[in-house]
């Protein structure tokens, strides 16, 4: 079965930190894998899908078939980065499958 | 461009009460339509999808229901509540022509009590 796993419930970094958010999977087929993103009283939004490759406000991910994982990450974060950040997996045409969240802290 | 909306937004119900979350997108046609529960510790829990009028998926048996009575509304329901049903409920869209991202409403806090 297809499971997404996200280790860490939080992670708390200081600005200008490095940041890496881990997301590991497990899919027999081909995945599609997503990092969706909730900041404080706002509603759940795509930050970036691994098939389009890009950065979003500066956060990057490849996805490692070999390692099954979808690792989120920042060079230097910022405050206004603390969220929650879900990992999801997409398998076909009618689901998605999320990890369970890691909420990022970044202090000043 | 394309919207999705739910109501309410808030919701504080008796246990045995009975419970109905609509959501509507606009702006597209035939999408897939979901409900997701958010729970602390627990992540996003996909409860029901539909992939068309009348076409409802039960992903976790519990003691919700889902509906889907026109194209794009979908309504989340419950006969009687429990203390457990407590959540936040998210309903999510996609359109299948532009491929699997989803999108979220802004979603709706239940408190059983």
């Amino acid at each position: 079965a297809q499971r997404v796993t996200q280790p860490e419930k939080l992670l708390s970094v200081f600005k200008g930190a490095p940041v890496e958010l881990k997301c590991n999977y497990s899919y027999s087929g081909s995945p599609e894998l997503f990092w969706y993103v909730q900041y404080s009283r706002q509603r759940l939004q795509l930050l970036l899908r691994h098939i389009s490759r890009e950065s979003i406000k500066g956060f990057t991910a490849d996805l490692n078939k070999g390692e099954t994982s979808f690792h989120l990450k920042k060079p230097f974060a910022q405050e206004e980065d603390s969220a929650m950040y879900y990992c999801a997996l997409s398998y076909g045409y009618s689901t998605l499958t999320f990890g369970k969240g890691t909420m990022l802290l970044v202090s000043p | 461009s394309q919207t999705i909306h739910q109501w309410p937004a808030t919701l504080v119900q008796p246990v045995g009460s009975p419970l109905s979350l609509e959501c509507t997108v606009e702006g597209t046609s035939n999408p897939n339509l979901y409900w997701y529960r958010q729970a602390a510790g627990r992540g996003l829990q996909l409860l029901f999808y539909s992939v068309g009028i009348g076409q409802i998926s039960s992903e976790v048996p519990q003691n919700l229901s889902a509906s889907r009575p026109q194209d794009r509304q979908f309504i989340l329901s419950s006969k009687k509540l429990l203390l457990s049903d407590s959540g936040f409920y998210l309903c999510a869209w996609r359109q299948r022509s532009s491929g699997n991202t989803i999108y979220f409403g802004e979603g709706s806090w239940l408190t059983v009590v």
